[in-house]
Formats: C-alpha cells, sequence, structure tokens
C-alpha cells in the first residue's frame, strides 16, 4: 500500500519481555518518527530519523527503548525488560515536506 | 527546545455553534505550525500548517487558524461545527532550522452535540 505501515497492530507482552515493533514508511519519505500516545498524555515524541544524519534520540524515556532505520527505509523499536508504563499505542510517521507527517494505525502494546 | 500548550482537553459545544480550539507555544526560534486531527478510530492527519506568509491558513473543511508572534499562539476556529467535526485536535511546532521534529500538544476533544 502507499500509507505507513506499522506491525504488530496489537501486542500482549508479560512484563520483563522484550518487544520489536516494525514501521515501514511511505517509500522516499526521509524523514521517520516515532511517537507513543497514551491516555491523557498527547503524543509524547520519542526519536526522529532524518536521511543520513543521526537520529534525534531526546524523546526515548529509558535506555530500555532503541530504534534503528535500515537502509533509510524500515524502522524498529525495541523496548528492553518491558514495563507496565510502556503500555501504549506507539505511532510511526514518515514524511517528505516539513510538518506534513503521515501516521500509521499504530502498534497498541499491553504490558501485563 | 519548543513546547505546546493545550489547555483545553475536552471542549463540548453544539451544532453550528462556533468554536475555538486554544494552542500556545513556547520557542526560542522562529518556528513552523501544524494543527492535526484524530477523528474516532483512525489515526492522525494533518489539518493544517503555517510556514509563511499569511498569518491566517485554512483547511478544506472551514476551519482557520491565525498565527500570532506577539501571543505565542495559533488558536484553531471554525464558524459553525459539524457533528462530524468530532474529534480529538492537536497543534504541533517545529523550529525552522530545517527538519526538526514536531513537537505535540497534549490534544483537545471537540466534542459536538445535536
Amino acid at each position: 500500500g502507499a500509507g505507513v505501515s506499522q506491525s504488530p497492530s496489537n501486542k500482549v507482552t508479560e512484563k520483563g519481555k522484550d518487544v520489536e515493533l516494525r514501521c515501514d514508511p511511505i517509500s522516499g519519505h526521509t524523514a521517520l518518527y516515532w511517537y507513543r500516545q497514551s491516555l491523557g498524555q498527547g503524543l509524547e515524541f520519542l526519536i526522529y530519523f532524518q536521511g543520513n544524519s543521526a537520529p534525534d534520540k531526546s524523546g526515548l524515556p529509558s535506555d530500555r527503548f532503541s530504534a534503528e532505520r535500515t537502509g533509510g527505509s524500515v524502522s524498529t523499536l525495541t523496548i528492553q525488560r518491558t514495563q507496565q508504563e510502556d503500555s501504549a499505542v506507539y505511532l510511526c510517521a514518515s514524511s517528505l515536506v516539513i510538518g506534513e507527517l503521515f501516521f500509521g494505525e499504530g502498534s497498541r502494546l499491553t504490558v501485563l | 527546545a519548543q513546547s505546546v500548550t493545550q489547555l483545553d482537553s475536552q471542549v463540548p459545544v453544539f451544532e453550528e455553534a462556533p468554536v475555538e480550539l486554544r494552542c500556545n507555544y513556547s520557542s526560542s526560534v522562529s518556528v513552523y505550525l501544524f494543527w492535526y486531527v484524530q477523528y474516532p478510530n483512525q489515526g492522525l492527519q494533518l489539518l493544517l500548517k503555517y510556514l509563511s506568509g499569511s498569518t491566517l491558513v485554512e483547511s478544506i473543511n472551514g476551519f482557520e487558524a491565525e498565527f500570532n508572534k506577539s501571543q505565542t499562539s495559533f488558536h484553531l476556529r471554525k464558524p459553525s461545527v459539524h457533528i462530524s467535526d468530532t474529534a480529538e485536535y492537536f497543534c504541533a511546532v517545529s523550529d525552522q532550522l530545517g527538519f526538526q521534529k514536531l513537537v505535540f500538544g497534549t490534544g483537545t476533544r471537540l466534542l459536538v452535540s445535536p
């Protein structure tokens, strides 16, 4: 499809397990973002990739969170040793024009 | 670093009434400003944007927002709302130093009732 694709759409895991969330951006989009959406918290910026530049990781909440973007395309967000407070919807977006982000449907993570 | 404040978490209005959703930002540099909308059970989508030029920008469905530099605001308005405007609205800011991260506010839920 032509949009941003995220997988899995839903993930239920046990506390302490590692999870990987995948994002396929729109082809040709140079910028890729990860956000986290929790009830009452709005959209929390996590990490931003722009072309071949070093990513802006300033939003990652702890060193349990990491992300990579391979070949300037697909991105994976990894959460190690998940905690209950990590439960949220993780949104990926890609962009070619300043501020015009195209969002995926999100990956809903539930940590039991 | 930039930040965005949306003071109203929820705004209830009747159909055909006017509405204003408030957004204030904080930044030490010149900014770009955006409003995104999230309809129930849908993903976020861009509603309108201010990059430069005219301080009043409009969307295709009747919303408008005005960039006010002195008040550091970018309030969203519509003179007459429809039931279908019920959604969550997010204000966002990006500084003008090239491609930079987009920082969002906490959102305002607009509830339109008949």
